[in-house]
């Protein structure tokens, strides 16, 4: 069986650093065509993609956030961690992590119930 | 503003069929494969179809996609209430930008 799930700070002040966890089980992320990616939801808007980490050492990320994005795998603790520095309140919404399953474009095939995020002084 | 265009609404009686439409580019889904999800409120995405017309084991073949040129296409055929929720479509973008990209998202609603 499948699982992952977010977890993390419910609250952040503007400019800080936010740091989020997914813990996966149910496959490895040393497995050939698998990877972790982050998705996060604003309150009543669209899916937003942020970055995804590859069974390889690759990553990729958003062009728009790039700069502020690092997405880091444990593959020995089942973790990847998505840390996003100068939060501010449009980053207010919903965080998921997805596993990324390579057809012949990855695509998320299992999702975590996602942890919302408020960013506010 | 989302790189993929979707109507932001559609709706259909229960046992009929809709179509839900996705545009994109040729950097997109001119080049790239094609997923679907469906969000029902408060919970995670679910994806329904991948690489344009594959389902995930379990989900029913009244879902289907197709894709022609820069555009996508989700079919559900004998609609039911419970098929009321939002779809989003999703794909790589192979620009020199890239990344994963997903469109506004349709609210399908069985009359």
């Amino acid at each position: 069986q499948i699982t992952l799930k977010e977890s993390g700070p419910t609250l952040v002040k503007p400019t800080q650093t936010l740091t989020l966890t997914c813990t996966f089980s149910g496959f490895s992320l040393s497995t050939t065509g698998v990877g972790v990616g982050w998705i996060r939801q604003p309150p009543g808007k669209a899916l937003e993609w942020l970055a995804l980490t590859y069974w390889d050492e690759d990553k990729r990320y958003s062009p728009s956030l790039k700069n502020r994005l690092t997405i880091t795998k444990d593959t020995s603790k089942n973790q990847v961690v998505l840390t996003m520095t100068n939060m501010d309140p449009v980053d207010t919404g919903t965080y998921y992590c997805a596993r990324g399953r390579r057809g012949y474009n990855y695509y998320f095939d299992y999702w975590g119930q996602g942890t919302p995020v408020t960013v506010s002084s | 503003q989302s790189v993929l265009t979707q109507p932001p609404s559609v709706s259909a009686a229960p046992g009929q069929k809709v179509t839900i439409s996705c545009s994109g580019s040729s950097s997109s889904i001119g080049r790239n494969y094609v997923s679907w999800y469906q969000q029902f409120p408060g919970t995670a995405p679910k994806v329904l179809i991948y690489d344009n017309n594959n389902r995930p084991s379990g989900i029913p073949d009244r879902f289907s996609g197709s894709k022609s040129g820069t555009s996508a296409t989700l079919g559900i055929t004998g609609l039911q209430t419970g098929d009321e929720a939002d779809y989003y479509c999703g794909t790589w973008d192979s620009s020199l930008s890239g990344g994963q990209v997903f469109g506004g998202g349709t609210k399908l609603t069985v009359l």
